[in-house]
């Protein structure tokens, strides 16, 4: 069974700039979990759908959005990168919310 | 007060050491209970849930503590490639976030 897929793997962009990062969950999984882990920091959580909605989002500002598809995979987007954008993003999934969460390899961007 | 809490480390210990993390939580309706291990610049994977009645996995044991409001994790026989960052995982069921903490690193030295 595929695990989580996340594309690109690396990504670099400048200040200003939209950088739009992709995740395809488990099959069978309807729950997509965003994290934000900058160098050396814990996962801070951005966002998370189930079901094609936005359940609940971190403490982030409203540049940093996202969306599921009908397929579950999701997109994440973050508008007017700053510096501080620079972190691995990493997504996760979940069969039913709440449960086990399973993350994909991550999205290094790096916001130059 | 945080919502999860863990002691960042490092903690350094020897091969074949016991070692034991503890993670705290302030949501005293948190209803599932996660050990994840992360590797440098790797992803998130589990280690195991954490049940009630506690649970054991080879030299690994999680137990919960939901009157003092915390987990454990006890690794035995610590192994070089024991050396990761440990994540636990508080879940609140509904549409409440899922809440990591922000690790405890281990180093085995041989």
């Amino acid at each position: 069974e595929a695990g989580v897929t996340q594309s690109p793997t690396h990504l670099i962009k400048t200040r200003g700039q939209q950088a739009t990062l992709r995740c395809s969950p488990i099959s069978g999984h309807t729950s997509v979990y965003w994290y934000q882990q900058a160098l050396g920091l814990g996962l801070q959580f951005l966002l998370w759908y189930d079901e094609g909605e936005e359940r609940n989002r971190g403490n982030f500002p409203p540049r940093f959005s996202g969306r599921q598809f009908p397929n579950y995979s999701s997109e994440l987007n973050v508008n007017a990168l700053e510096l501080e954008d620079s972190a691995l993003y990493l997504c996760a999934s979940s069969a039913v919310r709440q449960e086990t969460q399973y993350f994909g390899p991550g999205t290094r961007l790096l916001v130059l | 007060r945080k919502e999860v809490e863990q002691d960042p480390g490092p903690f350094n210990v020897p091969e074949g050491a016991t070692v034991a993390f503890n993670c705290t939580y302030s949501n005293s309706a948190s209803q599932s209970f996660f050990w994840y291990r992360q590797d440098c610049r790797k992803e998130p994977k589990l280690l195991m849930s954490v049940y009630s009645s506690g649970n054991e996995d080879g030299r690994f044991t999680a137990q919960l503590n939901r009157a003092s409001q915390y987990i454990s994790l006890l690794i035995r026989d610590s192994k070089l490639s024991d050396s990761a960052t440990y994540l636990c995982v508080v879940n609140s069921g509904g549409y409440q976030k899922v809440t990591f903490g922000t690790g405890t690193k281990l180093q085995v030295i041989p």
